[in-house]
């Protein structure tokens, strides 16, 4: 059973627009939330979390909402380069695990110029 | 810089030849993972040490193995590969109870069986 779900497998977006990518979860017990972004031929990297006593973050262009009530939460990325055209993963960890992530499916954001 | 390094990039092995991929560090986190991640799914954990303590998951095939001989090394052996063992092995990398920036990953070794 997929405890982090991205429904979307791929986003079109045109560059300057927004993006926004889904993520929901099942466990509530789930306390951070954060997102990755993969190139191709690499490993994931970083991008921006947030802990659920917020319901929002931001850094830069990048912006992660959280609806616990909902269970669900999305990355914003305003403006959208073509640079920004990757996979874009969402993990979630509960706190009494240390930092264990699940992993949802990925979402591959494709920017067009 | 430190990092988190993985080797070979690209793997091709026979079917039933056992296979070990690596994976280094030099961020001296304590904690190690091995991922494997197959196309278009989560990536998804086959096990991880806790400094020196192994903690397999309950659904790691047992052809699946890793060692790690200290801090910055992590091997990650698999026995006898078959062809439903190709994927992308990811290695990551984090500093227990650190959850500000979750893991640090390699680049992943892509294993191919033939």
């Amino acid at each position: 059973d997929q405890q982090v779900k991205q429904n979307s497998p791929s986003l079109s977006v045109q560059e300057g627009r927004i993006s926004i990518l889904n993520c929901d979860y099942t466990n509530s017990m789930f306390d951070y939330f954060l997102w990755y972004k993969k190139y191709p031929a690499e490993g994931p990297t970083f991008l921006i979390s947030i802990s659920s006593i917020k319901d929002k973050n931001e850094d830069g262009r990048f912006t992660v909402f959280l609806n616990k009530s909902a269970k669900h939460l999305s990355l914003h990325i305003v403006p959208s380069q073509p640079g920004d055209s990757a996979v874009y993963f969402c993990a979630a960890s509960f706190n009494n695990a240390g930092n264990m992530l699940t992993f949802g499916g990925g979402t591959r954001l494709m920017v067009k110029p | 810089d430190a990092m988190v390094i993985q080797n070979p990039r690209y793997q091709v092995t026979q079917f039933g030849k056992p296979v070990t991929l690596s994976c280094s560090q030099t961020l001296n986190h304590n904690v190690m993972y091995w991922y494997q991640q197959k196309s278009s799914q989560a990536p998804k954990l086959l096990f991880h040490y806790y400094d020196k303590d192994f903690n397999n998951e309950a659904d790691t095939p047992d052809n699946f193995q890793s060692r790690r001989p200290n801090t910055s090394f992590c091997f990650l052996d698999i026995r006898s590969p078959g062809l439903g063992d190709a994927a992308m092995y990811l290695c990551a990398t984090s500093r227990w109870g650190v959850s500000n920036y979750g893991y640090t990953f390699g680049s992943g070794t892509r294993l191919t069986v033939v």
